[in-house]
């Protein structure tokens, strides 16, 4: 158990279709983060939330949109994919300020077809 | 740009041997450092970390780690892995109060 719970841990999906991937932490956190884990690369940030507000858009493109209802729960809505998006997601979160470690959920494995 | 490099992709041991896995920043000024390891199947979790202080720093499961400024490194070490150890692991690092940057990671395969 990682107090840091990502649904759904794998997802096929169309490039014509929408989901959302779902986070949230029971840490008591108040930063939640969108990364993007790719064969052969770097991690990649992608979204930064401090408190609820966007903090960090890292050149995402607009066809992933995080939403950040409070500061447990965080999600990225997908549409229009690419199968270049084809990657792990993770969701990590952390006390502010940002020096502290990143606790981080198991993951969810997007295909796209 | 601010940058974290691990020069080794893949590493295989054998049960007993010493581990050291590179990683070189980038980074000016005062700088934070990290190490992550991702065992199979399982989350990212914390190994260690180096905010300031002593440059070596001990971590869990007999890891640990030493910060050379002079050398922009932060080197991940342990004298004698365990089968146990199979995982990848990512250097990180950030100034205070930045995001963190993650080096491409080191795949360790450790052979019983």
């Amino acid at each position: 158990e990682t107090g840091v719970t990502q649904t759904p841990r794998h997802l096929v999906m169309g490039m014509t279709n929408k989901k959302s991937l779902k986070c949230e932490q029971h840490l008591g956190h108040n930063a939640m983060y969108w990364y993007k884990q790719s064969a052969k690369k770097p991690l990649e940030l992608m979204f930064v939330y401090n408190f609820k507000e966007q903090t960090e858009n890292n050149s995402v493109p607009s066809r992933f949109s995080p939403e950040c209802p409070n500061s447990s729960h965080l999600f990225l809505h997908l549409h229009t994919l690419q199968p270049e998006d084809s990657a792990l997601y993770l969701c990590a979160s952390s006390q502010v300020p940002r020096d502290s470690p990143l606790h981080f959920g198991n993951g969810t494995r997007l295909t796209v077809t | 740009a601010q940058s974290v490099s691990q020069h080794n992709h893949h590493v295989i041991l054998s049960e007993a041997a010493s581990l050291e896995l590179g990683c070189n920043y980038s980074y000016g000024g005062t700088v934070n450092l990290f190490w992550y390891v991702q065992y199979p199947g399982q989350h990212l979790q914390l190994l260690l970390k180096y905010f300031s202080g002593d440059p070596l720093v001990k971590g869990i499961k007999g890891f640990e780690a030493e910060f050379i400024k002079s050398k922009f490194s932060f080197n991940l070490r342990k004298p004698s892995v365990q089968w146990s150890d199979t995982a990848e692991y990512f250097c990180a690092a950030n100034n205070a109060g930045n995001m963190l940057t993650f080096g491409g990671g080191t795949r360790l395969m450790v052979k019983p």
